[in-house]
């Protein structure tokens, strides 16, 4: 079965510092990998998306690494800031019409 | 460009009344669409998707259904709703393949009361 997790379920760090959100996978066919914000109440935004080809793609502060053979995704946030405060979440796409979704990490950035 | 809108933003429902959730996309033709339930502090569970016109695959069995009557429009639908439908619906599309990733809508908070 194909899964996709996502650990720690919340994390908070005081304002500035750099973080690194972690996304594994069970199954190395993957086709492609993003990820998505999602403030309280709303949709999901895409931040990045990384095809099985690449090894990350950055945009901004963000920069996001796909490592196939470990089944493993990093999304690293650098200077973070409160309004990086939201619910981060993975999802892989296997190749069969379908986004499997992690079940997110909430991050609280403090003041 | 691609846009994705979903209607209504909000909604209040009493149990046992009918439901109708509507999703259309603009700007792309022949999209793979999706709809998403979040349950409260739950992840994103996967109810139904479409790669065309009147195709639709169902995920999970329950009291709702879903239809695509032309090929950028997505309607999730129930004859009676239950307590346990109450969540974030959540529409999306993607190009044939997932290649250039997914885009989802801004949603709609479902109450049943």
């Amino acid at each position: 079965k194909q899964e996709v997790t996502q650990i720690p379920a919340a994390l908070s760090v005081p304002e500035g510092e750099n973080l690194v959100l972690n996304c594994s996978f069970t199954d190395s066919a993957i086709y492609n990998l993003q990820w998505f914000r999602q403030d309280p109440g709303k949709g999901l935004t895409s931040l990045l998306l990384i095809q099985s080809s690449q090894r990350e793609q950055t945009s901004g502060r963000l920069n996001a690494s796909l490592d196939k053979s470990s089944g493993r995704s990093t999304l690293y946030i650098a200077a973070s800031q409160p309004g990086d405060s939201a619910t981060y979440l993975c999802a892989a796409y296997f190749g069969n019409e379908k986004l499997t979704f992690g079940t997110g990490t909430r991050l609280t950035i403090i003041p | 460009s691609q846009t994705i809108h979903q209607w209504p933003a909000t909604l209040v429902q009493p149990v046992g009344s009918p439901l109708s959730l509507e999703c259309t996309v603009e700007g792309t033709s022949n999209p793979n669409l999706y709809w998403y339930r979040q349950a409260a502090g739950r992840g994103l569970q996967l109810l139904f998707y479409s790669v065309g016109i009147g195709q639709i695959s169902s995920e999970v069995p329950q009291n709702l259904s879903a239809s695509r009557p032309q090929d950028r429009q997505f309607i999730l639908s129930s004859k009676k709703l239950l307590l346990s439908d109450s969540g974030f619906y959540l529409c999306a599309w993607s190009s044939l393949g997932g290649g250039h990733g997914y885009t989802f809508g801004s949603g709609t908070r479902l109450t049943v009361v």
